[in-house]
């Protein structure tokens, strides 16, 4: 089946830190890939996507590549700020449908000045 | 920008009883969901709605669970009694199209069950 397993939070880190969120997934089709991020009070809000093996996605900074050969597709951003406290969610959506999406437990993220 | 808004924020109710959450999903879309996560654990799907009827659901829907579009705005899950193991933050979405090209689901903020 699908399923998606995210590294365990929280993570504090200081401003300007280099962050990884490492995510795998397991899938029986072709699944695009997605990193949502929810910042506090709000909705889980797309920060990049991925549809095929070796694509990148990249916003704001952040970017993750789609590794089919180790099934990941991890979260890294060069240089965190403030703003960039919330809980990242990585998912997958079946390549059959693109209906529902698995996600993983999502990742708290909190950095200080 | 367009948004998914759901309410009540945060909903506590008595087990047995029977609640109901709300959503507007964003106005030109076709595909509706409800997610939810149970605290420290996985956000899981619900429900997928489309066309006026249910197009997927998991094992978690059971008969306790339905959903309906009442009117061309709201979607609403309804529980209909309520166990201490529904208390959780329960996300809607939705969705322009079908197939591969739009896949990306627009959540909303969540509602928080407490169910005591």
């Amino acid at each position: 089946g699908n399923s998606v397993t995210q590294m365990e939070g929280p993570v504090t880190l200081s401003e300007e830190a280099f962050l990884t969120i490492n995510c795998t997934y397991t899938a029986t089709g072709y699944p695009s890939l997605f990193w949502y991020v929810q910042y506090p009070g709000e909705g889980l809000q797309l920060l990049l996507k991925a549809t095929k093996a070796d694509d990148k996605g990249s916003n704001k900074g952040f970017e993750a590549t789609y590794r089919k050969e180790t099934t990941s597709f991890h979260l890294e951003k060069g240089s965190v700020q403030v703003s960039d406290s919330a809980v990242y969610f990585c998912a997958l959506s079946d390549s059959n449908t693109g209906n529902q999406f698995y996600f993983g437990t999502g990742t708290s993220l909190t950095v200080i000045p | 920008e367009p948004e998914v808004t759901q309410t009540p924020s945060h909903q506590v109710t008595q087990m047995g009883q029977e609640v109901i959450l709300r959503c507007v999903p964003i106005s030109n879309h076709l595909y509706f969901y409800w997610y939810r996560q149970i605290l420290g654990q996985k956000v899981e799907f619900l429900v997928s709605f489309y066309n006026n009827e249910i197009s997927e659901k998991s094992e978690i829907f059971d008969d306790q669970f339905s959903v309906e579009r009442p009117d061309g705005s709201n979607f609403t899950l309804k529980i209909r009694s309520t166990k201490l193991e529904d208390s959780a933050m329960y996300f809607c979405a939705s969705k322009l199209a079908g197939g591969f090209s739009y896949n990306e689901q627009f959540f909303g903020p969540g509602t928080r069950l407490t169910v005591l």
